[in-house]
């Protein structure tokens, strides 16, 4: 059993390139989310998915796509990559009940 | 929307010493809150939670306690030790709502 996972685990663009961040969960959790974290700002929503086939915008989703691929996958995308998106992105998942979100390792992004 | 504001930022103790997190929530329908730990390089990680039917909840050194009155929770720790030093989100959403709302964070330090 092994949680949510993601990769890459680090990644270096440049400005206008485009990339896919994996995530996936063996939990059977109905929820995936896509959060970011930047120095002094917490967690910040992107895109999250209440099940497969649906998805929503969070708090910052500009300039991000995703995909709930299937139950154990939820991809995010970056069409044009801009340094402003230098971060660490962060999936997590939610079964039912008791509500607690279960995180991934996180990929850490450079965009220069 | 629900907003949440922690206090302090950054808190420096002397291991053995008590600490103590506080947040605020603005969304009187709130009803579950969520500590997460989250060490460097890591992902965060629940340590504990609390429901609004409770005023207070322990789990050996750690216990949250919630007034719901005052819109407020906080996480307590006792006799520090150094692996407790790492970063502290408390959150805060209603059951069968998506989306956690994230405080920004306490940076919490254990001096030997």
């Amino acid at each position: 059993n092994a949680g949510v996972t993601q990769t890459p685990k680090f990644q270096v663009l440049k400005t206008g390139q485009s990339m896919t961040l994996q995530c996936a969960q063996d939990m059977n959790h109905n929820s995936m989310y896509w959060y970011r974290q930047d120095p002094g700002m917490g967690l910040r929503l992107i895109y999250y998915s209440a099940s497969e086939g649906t998805t929503d915008k969070g708090e910052v989703p500009n300039g991000y796509n995703v995909s709930r691929l299937n139950k154990r996958e939820f991809s995010l995308r970056l069409e044009s990559a801009a340094p402003s998106q230098t971060s660490v992105y962060f999936c997590a998942s939610r079964g039912g009940g008791p509500d607690t979100q279960y995180f991934g390792p996180g990929t850490r992004l450079t965009v220069l | 929307g629900e907003n949440v504001e922690q206090h302090p930022s950054t808190l420096s103790v002397q291991e053995g010493d008590s600490a103590v997190i506080k947040c605020t929530y603005s969304d009187s329908a709130s009803n579950y809150f969520p500590w997460y730990k989250q060490e460097l390089g890591k992902r965060p990680q629940l340590i504990i939670d609390i429901r609004s039917n409770v005023g207070e909840k322990k789990d050996q050194r750690i216990a949250v306690t919630l007034n719901k009155t005052a819109k407020h929770f906080s996480l307590h720790i006792t006799e520090t030790q150094p692996e407790d030093s790492a970063v502290y989100f408390c959150a805060a959403t209603n059951f069968g709502n998506e989306k956690l709302t994230f405080g920004t964070g306490t940076r919490l330090t254990i001096i030997p």
